[in-house]
């Protein structure tokens, strides 16, 4: 079974540009979470998605925003790019949403540069 | 919310010796605690998890503790190989509302030849 698909794998953008981010689940797996990465913060999370609603949203300014499509790829959106958004962005898929359905698989995320 | 607390945050073991990670959890009501190994490059990997309805899991070389009275989960690893060094992170979410796993800030975990 594939496992968690992320791209792109790599993107350098410049300040005040935004910027997409995809994710395709685990075959089967109705959930996705993003995190985001960074020697300073650890792993932080986003918000986590299924059935196309947006179930969970961490502390992250309104620039930050996703969606679920109806096959449960989901995408992040980052607009007007500031230098700290720079980290390593992952998503993570499960069979169902949290706390009935724990276990969850990463991908091997998208390194976002900004410059 | 959730704080989970980890520790060391780096450690360097002799390979063939045991290294053990701890963590600490503010939530009583959390009840799964799953440990994540990150290899450089890639995605955090689900290596083991445990439920608040056991006290220990084992699997191959590696086991995972539980005290729920003191609130700490620990991860061992026996027999270490080079193929172990990585970061490894604990999390844990409770089992009701709409939590989110909480991670711990990681362990880098070097294996010595």
């Amino acid at each position: 079974k594939a496992g968690v698909t992320q791209t792109p794998r790599y993107l350098i953008k410049t300040r005040g540009q935004q910027v997409t981010l995809s994710c395709s689940p685990i075959s089967g797996h109705r959930s996705v979470s993003w995190y985001q990465q960074t020697p300073g913060q650890g792993l932080q999370f986003l918000f986590e998605y299924f059935s196309e609603t947006q179930r969970n949203k961490g502390n992250f300014p309104g620039r930050f925003s996703g969606r679920q499509f109806s096959n449960s790829r989901s995408e992040m959106n980052v607009s007007t790019l500031e230098l700290g958004d720079s980290a390593l962005y992952l998503c993570a898929s499960s069979l169902g949403p949290a706390p009935h359905y724990n276990e969850q698989f990463f991908g091997p995320g998208t390194r976002l540069t900004v410059l | 919310g959730e704080n989970v607390e980890q520790h060391p945050s780096t450690l360097s073991v002799q390979e063939g010796d045991s290294a053990v990670i701890k963590c600490t959890y503010s939530d009583s009501a959390s009840n799964y605690f799953p440990w994540y190994k990150q290899e450089l490059g890639k995605g955090p990997q689900l290596i083991i998890d445990i439920r608040s309805n056991v006290g220990e899991k084992k699997d191959q070389r590696i086991a995972v503790t539980l005290n729920k009275t003191a609130k700490h989960f620990s991860l061992h690893i026996t027999e270490t190989q080079p193929e172990d060094s990585a970061v490894y992170f604990c999390a844990a979410i409770p089992n009701f509302g709409n939590e989110k796993l909480t991670f711990g800030t990681g362990t880098r975990l070097t294996i010595i030849p």
